[in-house]
């Protein structure tokens, strides 16, 4: 069945860089998404990246996907305190021709001033 | 940008009683809507699909006589918790899409936090 896993908790000091990771399990994902979710809100998209992609850069955000090893990263440069929360891969599940989304179990960003 | 509008954030029922969300696509048509439930510090599970017109698809081990989803227009679906009970308190988000092909996003509510006494 599809999977999503990643690590559950990065800490970093503020100005650093933060690589959050991430591996799946379905070979037919057309997408990959990356989220951020503040405390008691609901999830904010912050980049996606299609499958015949190697990497994808938005201003301090850089996603690198490795699909023959099914390894999918987000580094944030210049890591701030206001990124602090958890962040979600997802992998849109083609299989199913549902559209839904698989979701790993997020990791939460500490970022220490 | 597509906004859905999730309501209401929070709330607070007597066992027994029943609870409606509702999920609306504010400047879009939303042909599929997701929900999700959210346990503290664990990721999205994903209750049911809705189409718009048509009955929705459950995941397996989600009650669909307890959770009850309408999406009735391309605009609104609402999720119904009929006779709440303590552990049916969870965090419930949706999610809305112009459709399922190619990418055409998934924009989701703020969530509604529901808490069962």
């Amino acid at each position: 069945g599809e999977d999503v896993e990643q690590s559950l908790f990065l800490s970093v000091r503020e100005g650093d860089s933060s690589v959050i990771n991430c591996t799946y399990t379905d070979s037919s994902s057309t997408y990959l998404y990356w989220y951020k979710q503040e405390p008691g809100a609901g999830l904010q998209l912050l980049t996606y990246i299609f499958s015949n992609m190697d990497m994808k850069q938005d201003q301090r955000l850089t996603v690198l996907l490795n699909k023959k090893d099914k390894h999918l990263s987000l580094r944030i440069a210049d890591t701030q305190t206001g990124d602090s929360a958890i962040y979600f891969c997802a992998e849109k599940y083609d299989s199913s021709n549902t559209g839904k989304l698989i979701f790993g179990q997020g990791t939460t960003l500490q970022v220490k001033p | 940008g597509a906004v859905v509008s999730q309501h209401p954030s929070w709330v607070i029922c007597k066992s027994g009683t029943s609870v409606k969300i509702e999920c609306r696509s504010l400047d879009f048509q939303a042909t599929t809507m997701f929900w999700y439930r959210q346990f503290p510090k664990q990721s999205l599970m994903l209750m049911a699909t809705s189409n718009e017109g048509s009955k929705a698809t459950y995941e397996q081990g989600v009650e669909k006589d307890k959770f009850l989803i309408n999406h009735a227009s391309l605009t609104l679906s609402t999720l119904t918790v009929t006779s709440a009970h303590p552990e049916d308190s969870s965090f419930y988000i949706c999610s809305a899409s112009k459709g399922i092909g190619n990418n055409y996003g998934y924009t989701f509510g703020s969530g509604t936090r529901l808490t069962v006494v």
